[in-house]
């Protein structure tokens, strides 16, 4: 039972490299998320995806930017990685609005 | 003001012992409340979530205050394995959810 799945779980860049993050969930669900968390912040919204098809900015969406492929992929990129964007990064989902929410197990950006 | 506070802690607590955490948020429009937990480099997960009437989960109690803005959770007979930090998470409509910082939690042997 796979549930949220990300890659890579660790990555270490160069500054202005690009990577894309891969997120794929496998309970159906219609919104998918990213979310960044660093010391001291929380967990803060980059995007999200109410449905397939859609993507809406969140709370820091500066510096990325997202593809709902399908259903199932929603995945984050980097265009120019800065120091900056050093940081955990989780893809989540959710079913039916109002039901609880699936993290993935989170992916640990390294930009140097 | 923030949409969600948590006092960040930690609160260091012997094995036994009764903690409870607050948590205000300021979106009046509100509807869905909950606690998640989160281990060291893990995922959040949810813990229980948090009904008007208030709720109760073996040794974890959750409350609601709408009158107040504010949800509680109390952790009775606290175990060295509920170390973690506790998130509170809100959520208006069908907005994404919002998170607390979070309350970190250490249970001492």
């Amino acid at each position: 039972n796979a549930g949220v799945t990300q890659t890579p779980k660790f990555q270490v860049l160069k500054t202005g490299q690009s990577m894309t993050l891969q997120c794929a969930q496998d309970m159906n669900h219609n919104s998918m998320y990213w979310y960044r968390q660093d010391p001291g912040m929380g967990l803060r919204l980059i995007y999200y995806s109410a449905s397939e098809g859609t993507t809406d900015k969140g709370e820091v969406p500066n510096g990325y930017n997202v593809s709902r492929l399908n259903k199932r992929e929603f995945s984050l990129r980097l265009e120019s990685a800065a120091p900056s964007q050093t940081s955990v990064y989780f893809c989540a989902s959710r079913g039916i609005p109002g039901n609880t929410i699936y993290f993935g197990e989170g992916s640990w950006l390294t930009v140097v | 003001r923030k949409e969600v506070e948590q006092d960040p802690g930690p609160f260091n607590v012997p094995e036994g012992a009764t903690v409870a955490f607050n948590c205000t948020y300021s979106n009046s429009a509100s509807q869905s409340f909950f606690w998640y937990r989160q281990d060291c480099r893990k995922e959040p997960k949810l813990l229980m979530s948090v009904y008007s009437s208030g709720n109760e989960d073996g040794r974890f109690t959750a409350q609601l205050n709408r009158a107040s803005q504010y949800i509680s959770l109390l952790i009775r007979d606290s175990k060295l394995s509920d170390s973690a930090t506790y998130l509170c998470v809100v959520r208006s409509g069908n907005t994404p959810l919002v998170f607390g910082k979070g309350t970190r939690l250490s249970v001492i042997a």
